[in-house]
């Protein structure tokens, strides 16, 4: 069945220290996205892609980067982590009709930083 | 741009009860709404979403929600809890504007469903 996976599930990790956050989706689907969920915010747009060499920037992109190199994976970058990026962080995939497409959503990495 | 809110971020019903989670929207546009769940430690599951097809729509789980234009209004229901509906629930909408094509998320209710 098709899927979208997100590695690792936890981490840990210190402040400035650089951090990758892994996304793929098997649905060969041409739109990503990467949300931060925290309480009280809901999800938060950080970044998105509509395909392959294309990336945006969301409202809460300070601090991140992101690029696509393929379809399948979209990878978030942490260039110096700080502790306000402490986090749980999921990725998302949708096809890119219309504005009425689904969004599918990973199972999210709870990120730590000490 | 697009915006839902969801109001009270902790709903708590007996099982069998009436359930009732409330989103507004506000939108320069015809608005694309979802309702999302998401259960403890997993990511979000869309509920049922509203396209314009029809202003009562029908999800998964018995969940369903009406789309009242005049109250900007998407609020979702279900006649009788159980105890699997404990989690949380986020309205969306759809926000392409300005070749920006993502979704916009409430805040989110908990919903806690006791015996």
């Amino acid at each position: 069945d098709a899927e979208i996976t997100q590695s690792p599930r936890h981490k840990i990790t210190e402040t400035g220290r650089q951090v990758t956050l892994a996304c793929h989706q098997t649905w060969n689907h041409n739109n990503m996205f990467w949300y931060r969920q925290d309480l009280g915010h809901g999800l938060r747009l950080i970044h998105y892609s509509y395909g392959v060499q294309d990336t945006n920037k969301g409202e809460v992109s300070d601090g991140y980067s992101v690029s696509r190199s393929n379809t399948e994976d979209l990878p978030l970058t942490l260039e110096s982590a700080a502790s306000s990026q402490t986090s749980v962080y999921f990725c998302a995939s949708s096809e890119g009709q219309g504005p009425q497409e689904t969004q599918y959503f990973g199972p999210g990495t709870r990120l730590l930083v000490l | 741009a697009q915006s839902v809110t969801q109001l009270g971020s902790h709903v708590s019903v007996s099982e069998g009860a009436l359930v009732l989670l409330r989103c507004n929207y506000s939108s320069s546009v015809p608005p694309y709404l979802f309702w999302y769940v998401q259960y403890p430690n997993q990511g979000l599951q869309l509920l049922l979403k509203y396209t314009s097809a029809a202003t009562l729509v029908k999800g998964i789980n018995g969940f369903e929600a009406e789309f009242k234009k005049s109250e900007t209004s998407f609020h979702l229901t279900k006649p009788s809890a159980h105890m699997s509906d404990a989690a949380e629930y986020f309205c969306a909408v759809s926000d392409w504007d300005m070749g920006r094509r993502a979704l916009t998320f409430g805040s989110g209710t908990r919903l806690q469903v006791q015996p």
